[in-house]
């Protein structure tokens, strides 16, 4: 069964924290991506990876950054949380046309 | 205009009715997914379809290219077919643009 695996559901954090969301793909894709999804705006793009050590920035990158040290890894930093980046994220990796999404992270941030 | 648009955007239904949600799109693409959502829950790719029809139990998904759009029907509809339902689409060499999504709500 083809996976990705985002290493929280849930998590609260305090204002001005530095938060990482971890997501991990078990298909040797190379492209991934980090979504956020919030209500009346559905899913947003934030930053895509294409290859390892490779980044670009999406619509809405502002407080946020990735980094991509392994082709199976895609982290998402949040430099320092604010109550504005409450919301859902969502990983995803894809190989051509096929793409395959992770479960979701639910980050409060108070 | 968006890129993507879905109908209905909300949709309430009987248990055993029959669903269609309706996808348009205005870039050219290859290929098209639906996708599913449950409340609190990740998002689960339903089809990838780049011409005619394909079926998956009680879910079926069509296409058409040159008309720019596709449909989602669900026949025998269940209340665990609640989700939201997107339809996403890749235009050519890109990312994806998803559509804002059809809240489906199936009564018992």
């Amino acid at each position: 069964d083809v996976k990705v695996t985002q290493s929280s559901r849930y998590l609260v954090k305090r204002t001005g924290e530095k938060v990482f969301l971890e997501c991990v793909q078990d298909m040797d894709h190379e492209n991934m991506f980090w979504y956020r999804q919030d209500p009346g705006l559905g899913l947003r793009l934030i930053y895509f990876s294409y290859d390892v050590k490779m980044k670009e920035k999406g619509d809405i990158p502002e407080g946020y950054s990735v980094s991509r040290e392994k082709k199976e890894r895609f982290s998402l930093i949040l430099e320092s949380a604010s109550t504005n980046q409450t919301s859902m994220y969502l990983c995803a990796s894809r190989q051509d046309l096929r793409a395959f999404f992770g479960q979701g992270t639910r980050l409060t941030v108070v | 205009k968006n890129e993507v648009e879905q109908s209905p955007q909300n949709l309430t239904a009987q248990e055993g009715e029959f669903i269609t949600i309706n996808c348009s799109y205005s870039v050219g693409i290859s290929a098209l997914h639906w996708l599913q959502q449950h409340p609190g829950g990740g998002i689960v790719s339903l089809f990838m379809l780049s011409s005619g029809k394909k079926k998956h139990g009680r879910l079926i998904a069509t296409i058409n290219i040159q008309e720019k759009h596709s449909s989602l029907h669900i026949t025998a509809s269940h209340p665990r077919d609640s989700a939201v339902y997107i339809c996403a689409v890749p235009p050519y060499g890109q990312n994806f643009v998803f559509g804002p999504g059809t809240r489906l709500s199936v009564l018992p």
